[in-house]
């Protein structure tokens, strides 16, 4: 009963590849977000979803784009990959956004790797 | 912008040594403060987190007290343990980023038996 999941846990793909990673909640949660940890181990918010709406865009390429079917999921599309793009993604979740001091729960997070 | 800085790591202790990791923050408003634990190969898990000034968190021996005079969140430990060895981040959450976590570049601690 994993609260939040992430698929795959790696992806290891070549320069000009497309690829998509997912993330699904169990929790119930209003609001969910995607994250990048580059390889110093800094965490940066990418996007924030709140109930399949986007709040949150940061400054990312254009060739990654968010997708939230349902208020559960946000899934991470990635256009014509590049190596920059290697990096520890995360998902997370939390009750609502408006809200002060909302814990975020965080998913085992996906190793992508571009060769 | 807001912004977190954390103390460069690594930190290596002998167990029961005292642990401190120190936090300070620049935002405006009246930011929620966080730590968070990152275990080898894992995400993110709370650790504690406080939402105003001079609210003390604490969990599992760990303690931040939220100091708004200076602007600090430091996470302590009185007898630390080969298992705290992970990767600890700070962190907040204000209204004017969407309350998405703006994080702290993480402190590595090792403790050695």
């Amino acid at each position: 009963d994993t609260a939040v999941s992430q698929t795959p846990k790696y992806l290891v793909t070549q320069m000009g590849n497309d690829k998509s990673i997912k993330c699904e909640q169990n929790l119930g949660h209003d609001t969910m977000y995607w994250y990048k940890q580059d390889s110093k181990k800094f965490l940066k918010i990418m996007f924030s979803y709140n109930n399949k709406e986007l709040i949150i865009n940061e400054t990312v390429p254009n060739r990654f784009s968010p997708k939230s079917p349902d208020k559960a999921h946000l899934n991470l599309h990635i256009n014509s990959l590049e190596l920059g793009d290697s990096a520890v993604y995360f998902c997370a979740s939390s009750q609502d956004t408006g809200t002060r001091a909302d814990t975020q729960y965080f998913g085992p997070g996906t190793r992508l790797t571009v060769l | 912008g807001d912004s977190v800085t954390q103390m460069e790591g690594p930190v290596t202790l002998s167990e029961e040594a005292f642990l401190t990791i120190n936090c300070t923050y620049t935002a405006t408003g009246y930011p929620s403060l966080f730590w968070y634990v990152q275990y080898p190969g894992e995400g993110l898990q709370l650790l504690l987190k406080a939402t105003k000034a001079d609210d003390k968190g604490s969990n599992k021996g760990f303690e931040a007290t939220y100091r708004k005079e200076t602007t600090s969140f430091h996470l302590e430990k009185g007898s630390v343990q080969v298992s705290d060895s992970a990767v600890y981040f700070c962190a907040l959450q204000n209204s004017n980023s969407g309350y998405a976590l703006n994080f702290g570049k993480g402190t590595s601690l090792l403790v050695t038996p």
